[in-house]
């Protein structure tokens, strides 16, 4: 079955700092990935999203790589703030039968802690 | 806010009892997804609708879960004879198929039973 992981341990790191998220994926083919941000209690917010046919993808200081034969996407933030300090889920597109459903699997999220 | 909104963000229910959420999307999006999130994993699956049609229930929605969208329009999710196995935040999120990109997500209500 399709199966998504990301590292269950927190990751704690120094303010101005890079951090670097991994989602790995098995027994899937995705034609897109996306990246969520989550604050305690509230709904996931869309960050990014890259297709299969795509390497890399930037928005202002995040970056997303997406390497379709290792199957895994690097999630990363450059010049971490304490107010990036959240959960971050990797989703996957779920296609069947005669296209894209748009239905999301998730992985279980690691949760990024920025210390001033 | 022209954002997904949820109602309510919490509901305590004593086991056994129905409960009904409801979910107002985005109001251009044509398909509306329920999802399913416990504490420490990722959101799960449970149904979706194109417009007022329901396409796809994961094995994980019991019979005793049942999604309606009326119109196609707002949603709502109930739970009949609810269990301590159902406590878990229920998220609703919006798209659009023309554009087929991200999910917009709800706050999501937040089910405890006791």
């Amino acid at each position: 079955s399709q199966k998504i992981e990301q590292n269950s341990e927190a990751l704690n790191i120094q303010e101005g700092k890079t951090a670097t998220l991994t989602c790995n994926y098995t027994n899937y083919s995705p034609a897109y990935l996306q990246w969520y941000r989550q604050d305690p209690g509230r709904g996931p917010v869309f960050l990014l999203l890259i297709r299969e046919n795509e390497k890399e993808k930037r928005k202002e200081r995040l970056k997303v790589t997406f390497d379709t034969t290792l199957k895994q996407s690097l999630f990363h933030i450059t010049a971490s703030q304490p107010a990036d300090s959240a959960t971050y889920l990797c989703a996957l597109d779920s296609i069947a039968g005669s296209g894209n459903t748009g239905k999301l699997i998730f992985g279980q999220g690691t949760t990024l802690q920025v210390k001033p | 806010d022209t954002g997904v909104s949820q109602d309510p963000r919490h509901k305590i229910t004593k086991r056994g009892q129905n409960v009904t959420f409801r979910c107002d999307p985005i109001s251009e999006h044509n398909r509306l997804y329920w999802y399913r999130q416990t504490l420490g994993q990722g959101p799960e699956f449970l149904t979706y609708f194109q417009n007022e049609a329901q396409l796809e229930k994961s094995r994980l929605l019991s019979d005793r879960f049942s999604a309606e969208r009326p119109k196609g329009s707002f949603s709502t999710l109930e739970i009949q004879r609810t269990e301590q196995g159902d406590s878990a935040m229920y998220l609703c999120a919006s798209g659009n198929m023309k554009w087929n990109t991200e999910a917009f997500f709800g706050q999501g209500t937040r089910l405890t039973v006791v």
